[in-house]
């Protein structure tokens, strides 16, 4: 079975100060794993994906995550967060890049 | 312009009722799905369909039902059975490999 776990349902930061969302996972094989932005009342639109290709993925809107296998880690970072960053953010983890298992999701709040 | 489009976006719902979520999608996607979002409770799966004519429980199908007659389209009856259907519900769909992409949602409330 898998699991995501996001640390922190709800992160507060100032304008322009990093953002860090945090993501484990538990998979019986190598994952593909994702993060996923909501706005309030809407579907979720994929921020980035990573498929093993690199550890580093680099995604829309400014935001990256690192694939750490020995900490089963998928990090989300952005170095200067913006107003429009306020969302809520979902991790999410598949071993067939087809059916997929969410985290409980972190809201981001962005402080003027 | 090719998306997902859920329909309606607010539905209320009578004791004993069923009621039908719409999705329809233009992406020429083979796999569609449904979720479930409850707050802080992230997204739950209840029905899946790789291919048209076929489809497969999730985590939370009880209370629910699906068909998948066309492509296109993967309604999703909420049925009396359920007994707590207040709820987001997101539809999805992928291609082989590739990330799913989402609907903007039908909030179903209880009258």
């Amino acid at each position: 079975a898998q699991s995501v776990t996001q640390l922190g349902s709800h992160v507060s930061v100032s304008e322009g100060a990093l953002v860090l969302l945090r993501c484990n996972y538990s998979s019986s094989v190598p994952p593909y794993l994702f993060w996923y932005v909501q706005y309030p009342n809407q579907g979720l639109q994929l921020l980035l994906k990573y498929t093993s290709a690199a550890t580093l993925v680099k995604g829309i809107n400014g935001f990256e995550a690192e694939f750490k296998k020995s900490e089963t880690s998928f990090h989300l970072t952005k170095p200067s967060a913006h107003m429009s960053d306020a969302a809520e953010y979902f991790c999410a983890v598949s071993r067939n890049n087809y059916k997929l298992t969410f985290g409980k999701g972190t809201l981001l709040t962005v402080n003027p | 312009d090719g998306g997902i489009t859920q329909s309606p976006k607010y539905l209320f719902r009578k004791e004993g009722q069923n009621v039908t979520l719409s999705c329809e999608q233009n992406l020429n996607h083979d796999a569609m799905y449904w979720y479930r979002q409850d707050p802080g409770q992230g997204l739950r799966l209840i029905y899946y369909s790789q291919i048209v004519n076929d489809f497969q429980k999730g985590d939370i199908a009880e209370g629910y039902s699906v068909s998948r007659e066309k492509k296109e389209s993967f309604p999703l009856t909420v049925t009396s059975a359920q007994k707590n259907p207040t709820a987001f519900y997101l539809c999805a769909s992928s291609i082989t490999n590739q990330p799913q992409h989402f609907g903007d949602g039908t909030r179903l409330s209880i009258l």
